[in-house]
């Protein structure tokens, strides 16, 4: 089992349209979890990180579940250039750095 | 602006050679930095973990004697790959930490695209 699994999509949506990408990370000890973008045969950038209370930042909410080990991203109004391919990313606890990335989803937004 | 740099951003090169990539921190110290490997419409995966003035620390099943690390100063670690085979073909990204309170937040270099033929 992989330790960050997301469902790859594509999701093809309409400009406005609002959509959400699950994840699921298999070990408990996670402690920080994040959301990157990465656009095509670019570097991730990071969207946001996820909080236990949940987060907004602008269109994009992120949530999280500790107990199903289950983060979410809604992203409501749909812009052309939210196209991207969106990461799931988990840390481990302790003093390491280290990030496990999911296999990302790929939106793709039409006019 | 860009926080993290990468030389070269595309490289291609005969199988059998060697082939170094460099990160660098634009303005600030990174004490570590993190080595990631990408295949097309695969995720990132860690390589290494590029740590200043000591070894670098590998991932299970990436041959360290493959992959050279040297991270000789806070502010550049560099990747060689040698021997490279065609399945060496890939896009290498470098990653530093950014430090902040949101430990897990890092600052990726735009990447390295390497072609073995």
């Amino acid at each position: 089992r992989k330790e960050v699994e997301q469902d790859p999509g594509p999701f093809n949506v309409p400009e406005g349209a609002t959509v959400a990408f699950n994840c699921t990370y298999s070990n408990s000890a996670s402690q920080s979890f994040f959301w990157y973008r990465q656009d095509c045969r670019k570097e991730p950038k990071l969207l946001m990180s996820v909080y236990s209370s949940g987060n907004e930042d602008g269109r994009f909410t992120a949530q999280l579940n500790r107990a199903s080990q289950y983060i979410s991203l809604l992203i409501r109004d749909s812009k052309l250039s939210d196209s991207a391919t969106y990461l799931c990313v988990v840390k481990y606890g302790g003093a390491t750095n280290k990030l496990i990335f999911g296999t990302g989803t790929l939106l793709a937004v039409q006019p | 602006g860009a926080v993290v740099s990468q030389h070269p951003s595309r490289v291609i090169c005969k199988s059998g050679t060697s082939v170094k990539i460099e990160c660098r921190s634009l303005d600030f110290q990174a004490t570590t930095m993190f080595w990631y490997r990408q295949f097309p419409k695969q995720s990132l995966m860690l390589m290494a973990t590029s740590n200043e003035g000591s070894k670098a620390t590998y991932e299970q099943g990436v041959e360290k004697d493959k992959f050279l690390i040297n991270h000789a100063s806070l502010t550049l670690s560099t990747l060689t790959v040698t021997s490279a085979h065609p399945e060496d073909s890939s896009f290498y990204i470098c990653s530093a930490p950014t430090g902040g309170i949101f430990t897990g937040e890092q600052y990726f270099g735009p990447g390295t695209r390497l072609t073995v033929t």
